[in-house]
């Protein structure tokens, strides 16, 4: 499975735009990048995923480059709710595999 | 939606007891994952399921754990006998899996505690 880098942690305004990074430079034209998050002590929420092209949900906005060695999570405007750890992941097959994750603090 | 449900949310035991935790997965998904979450290892896949039949078990720790799925709306992970080392989060996913989307939906987790 490819492996994954995060910071391990980022500071953001409420109500300003969060962009966490993730690379994933050993990824294979198969893998899909796939981003979740986990609020406290509570099971890990899904946010999106993509494969080649950038993604939009009701939640965040996926991009990812050109040549897929690397990804960047969009929360558009981040509230204190949002305070969480983000896991980017590359899946292969069935399974997932969670690396450290970057802890985001949303601060007033 | 009811969610992936799981049971107990909590469970504190004494070493050498065995432990059994539960886990009902979203009704019409063919997959279910069994993690555990430490604040030394991170979270960490166990096992997991497809159709009911184990297809990785690579992530379980030792004989001490098993996992079993009897049928498409139920899976146990058992530890006997049960070790202070042990105690973590305990989470169950499941998911809808083909080639083009394997999204896991997470349980909100057992929490154990070994005495």
């Amino acid at each position: 499975d490819a492996k994954t880098t995060q910071p391990p942690s980022m500071d953001c305004a409420e109500g300003r735009a969060a962009n966490l990074p993730c690379n994933h430079s050993t990824i294979s034209g198969n893998e899909y990048v796939y981003w979740y998050r986990q609020i406290h002590s509570q099971g890990p929420q899904y946010i999106i995923h993509g494969l080649k092209n950038n993604e939009t949900n009701e939640m965040a906005s996926l991009i990812i480059t050109e040549d897929r060695k690397s990804s960047t999570l969009i929360l558009p405007h981040a509230t204190l709710r949002d305070t969480a750890v983000y896991y980017c992941i590359v899946r292969r097959g069935g399974k997932l595999i969670f690396g450290q994750g970057t802890e985001l603090s949303v601060k007033p | 939606d009811a969610g992936v449900i799981q049971s107990p949310r909590h469970e504190v035991t004494e070493m050498g007891q065995e432990v059994t935790l539960r886990c009902k997965p979203i009704s019409g998904h063919n997959s279910l994952f069994w993690y555990r979450q430490t604040m030394m290892r991170g979270l960490e896949l166990l096992i997991y399921f497809n159709n009911n039949v184990p297809i990785d078990d690579s992530g379980m720790p030792e004989d001490r754990f098993s996992a079993k799925m009897p049928n498409a709306s139920f899976s146990t992970l058992k530890i006997q006998p049960s070790e202070p080392r042990d105690s973590a989060v305990y989470f169950c996913a499941s998911s809808l899996w083909n080639w083009t989307s394997g999204t896991q939906y997470f349980g909100p987790g057992t929490r154990l505690l070994v005495l």
